[in-house]
């Protein structure tokens, strides 16, 4: 299995107050993400990060912000949580692809972290 | 925009019973196909990459394969343990790390 964990693996909290997730990753690959999946909807990218300090928005950014300080870890911020904003939250990870061309491949999961907004 | 729609979204078998998942993608211009597995309560597990129409990988029981349109994820004599959610996602030429997901068919296998 990749190394990856998340944490916590479980979270509630209240409408208006600010939540961190983090993923840490021990395998020292450049590409990390953060998704949320929900029913109905399938996986959907919150953010990414395609190297330290380096970061870009996916489709369901709004009302997250991420940061990137060291390779290994990813931080997702809920800066004032919302009941919409209740989800399970995965993070992935992925290094260079082995066919070449400088892209990444294979994402590989976290655990997830499973967070409740009252 | 980048689709994927998957089919059926539920399925359930007997154990043995050979049957296959259906994942219909539009993309504009195919740099990847992914194939993975999920567990209640935990994160998907990779199974397969699918590059190109015509490709075709497998593992164990299970063989996936591609076309300019649709993969398949063919299951083999399915056993209980092969119950899951399989999820399907395509990553587009480009340059975005951007995976688009399929909702997901839940395959339950019964003994």
């Amino acid at each position: 299995d990749a190394g990856i964990t998340q944490s916590p693996r479980h979270k509630v909290t209240e409408t208006g107050t600010p939540v961190t997730l983090r993923c840490h990753q021990t395998e020292n690959h450049r590409y990390m993400y953060w998704y949320r999946q929900d029913p109905g909807h399938g996986l959907r990218l919150i953010h990414y990060s395609y190297g330290v300090k380096d970061t870009d928005k996916g489709e369901v950014s709004d009302g997250y912000s991420v940061s990137r300080s060291k390779t290994e870890d990813f931080l997702l911020t809920l800066e004032s949580a919302t009941s919409s904003q209740t989800s399970v939250y995965f993070c992935a990870i992925s290094g260079p692809n082995s066919l070449g061309g400088g892209f990444t491949d294979t994402q590989y999961f976290g655990p997830g972290t499973r967070l409740t907004v009252l | 925009e980048d689709q994927v729609t998957q089919s059926p979204e539920a399925l359930r078998l007997q154990e043995g019973e050979s049957s296959s998942l259906n994942c219909s993608y539009t993309v504009s211009g195919l740099r990847g196909l992914f194939w993975y597995r999920q567990d209640p309560g935990k994160g998907p597990e990779f199974l397969f990459t699918l590059y190109s129409a015509g490709e075709e990988k497998e593992k164990e029981r299970l063989k996936a394969t591609l076309t300019k349109k649709e993969s398949f994820l063919h299951i083999t004599a399915p056993k209980p343990e092969d119950s899951a959610t399989y999820l399907c996602a395509v990553q587009a030429q480009g340059g975005s790390e951007k995976l688009v997901f399929g909702k997901g068919t839940k395959l339950t296998v019964n003994p």
